[in-house]
């Protein structure tokens, strides 16, 4: 199955600074998806990301606030921008492909 | 009402139980049906991956889906203490790689 690598896999960051995290995929995927897991939650879809067009952001995220970059069909990147400390999450990128849907390991984001 | 329902736990049992873990869910549109298996501090694994009603059997694990009744089941027989986990079932639509609707999670916890 594929393989999709994460990083950075955590950080502390100060409010108001911005963090990007980015994922590569070891094959070649249509769609990607940004998930955001808060403590003790389950996954709330962020963005799916499609190569070559812009980003669908679910309801609650905005895109100055989540700028999401899918340059070719194995990267994407997820910016957290102007961060406070209800942004302190994990995030989880994943990708469709055959046989179901992989995840990333995960950014364990602390803002301060 | 929630898309997906989940009974967040947590269930414990002894080491060589039968597990069984449950999702109900609403919309009759959803046609691929995911169990994840999720580690504190780790990305979801996929465990099981099936397609539209019927059985899968992989090692230990059986995954059951019943769209008249709109309930999926995942088993796992011969629980191992290391089978303690967060489960998530997740589902999506018909055609392509549709975003994923997840349930909250059921904390298991196996003892030895």
């Amino acid at each position: 199955s594929a393989v999709i690598s994460q990083k950075p896999s955590r950080d502390i960051c100060q409010r108001g600074t911005s963090l990007t995290i980015q994922c590569q995929v070891d094959s070649q995927v249509t769609m990607m998806f940004w998930y955001r897991q808060q403590p003790g939650q389950s996954l709330t879809l962020i963005a799916t990301a499609n190569q070559g067009s812009e980003a669908t952001y679910e309801s609650g995220f905005v895109i100055d606030k989540f700028p999401i970059s899918r340059p070719n069909l194995t990267f994407s990147t997820l910016t957290v921008s102007n961060m406070s400390p209800e942004d302190s999450s994990i995030y989880l990128c994943s990708a469709g492909l055959e046989g179901g849907y992989t995840f990333g390991s995960g950014t364990r984001l602390t803002v301060v | 009402q929630k898309e997906v329902e989940q009974d967040p736990g947590p269930l414990s049992v002894p080491e060589g139980a039968i597990v069984s873990l449950n999702c109900t869910y609403s919309n009759s549109a959803f046609q691929y049906f995911m169990w994840y298996r999720q580690y504190s501090r780790k990305g979801p694994e996929l465990l099981m991956y099936t397609y539209s009603s019927g059985n899968k059997e992989d090692g230990r694990f059986t995954a059951q889906v019943d769209k008249s009744s709109k309930y999926i089941s995942l088993f796992i027989r011969d629980s191992q203490p290391s089978d303690s986990a967060t489960y998530l079932c997740a589902m999506s639509s018909t055609t392509g790689f549709q975003k994923l609707v997840f349930g909250t999670g059921t904390r298991l916890l196996v003892s030895p």
